[in-house]
């Protein structure tokens, strides 16, 4: 069965601390998307990633960056985390062309 | 620019349809999704339909779309307590550059009442 796997379910951070989420897809995508949901505001994209290497900025990449070294990793760096960043983190991969996203099962982030 | 736009919630008895419905502005999109997101998960690929398409049947599943009106719809036959969850629409627009991501709806809540 095909996957995204995301490393943690639940994460709790301190304020200012560097935070990095994981995500890995075994299905050779060659684009990776880093999404926050929030209540009342959907998904929000933060960075995709249509190659290795290659990064371009979603809707709402302040605060954040991404590394992409290998084609089936794509990671999720909050550089200094701040409480406005608490909130539900998905990862999604799809191949290029027009099908759809297959998506992880989230991270849940908490920045006290 | 691009938007997709879809009610908020929707509440209905066990047994009887649903029908979320959810509109769009880029006519280019390709394709038309419908995702479900069940409580504390990521988000499930329901179904999809081409943009040459009218109607797509997937056992309970039955999805309209109307082209000239930009409107698409999910109806779910004999909704069950399972179907709970929130469903978003997503289109894929066709423009140079962007059949990478998809533009998404906020998602309809769906309660199914015992």
């Amino acid at each position: 069965d095909v996957k995204v796997t995301q490393s943690s379910r639940y994460l709790v951070k301190r304020t200012g601390e560097k935070v990095f989420l994981e995500c890995v897809q075994d299905m050779d995508h060659e684009n990776m998307f880093w999404y926050r949901q929030d209540p009342g505001l959907g998904l929000r994209l933060i960075y995709f990633s249509y190659d290795v290497k290659m990064k371009e900025k979603g809707d709402i990449p302040e605060g954040y960056s991404v590394s992409r070294e290998k084609k089936e990793r794509f990671s999720l760096i909050l550089e200094s985390a701040s409480t406005n960043q608490t909130s539900m983190y998905l990862c999604a991969s799809r191949p290029t062309g027009t099908y759809g996203y297959t998506f992880g099962s989230g991270t849940r982030l908490t920045v006290v | 620019g691009e938007d997709v736009e879809q009610s908020l919630f929707l509440s209905v008895r066990e047994g009887d349809s649903s029908v979320i419905n959810c509109t769009y502005t880029d006519s280019s999109s390709t394709y038309l999704y419908w995702y479900k997101q069940e409580p504390g998960a990521g988000l499930q690929l329901l179904t999809y339909i081409f943009s040459n398409m009218d109607m797509k049947q997937d056992q309970r599943l039955t999805v309209l779309l109307n082209k000239k009106d930009k409107h698409l719809s999910l109806r779910i036959a004999d909704t069950q307590t399972g179907d709970s969850a929130i469903y978003f629409c997503a289109e894929s627009p066709a423009g140079a550059g962007n059949n990478r991501k998809l533009i998404w709806g906020l998602g309809t809540s769906l309660a199914v009442n015992p």
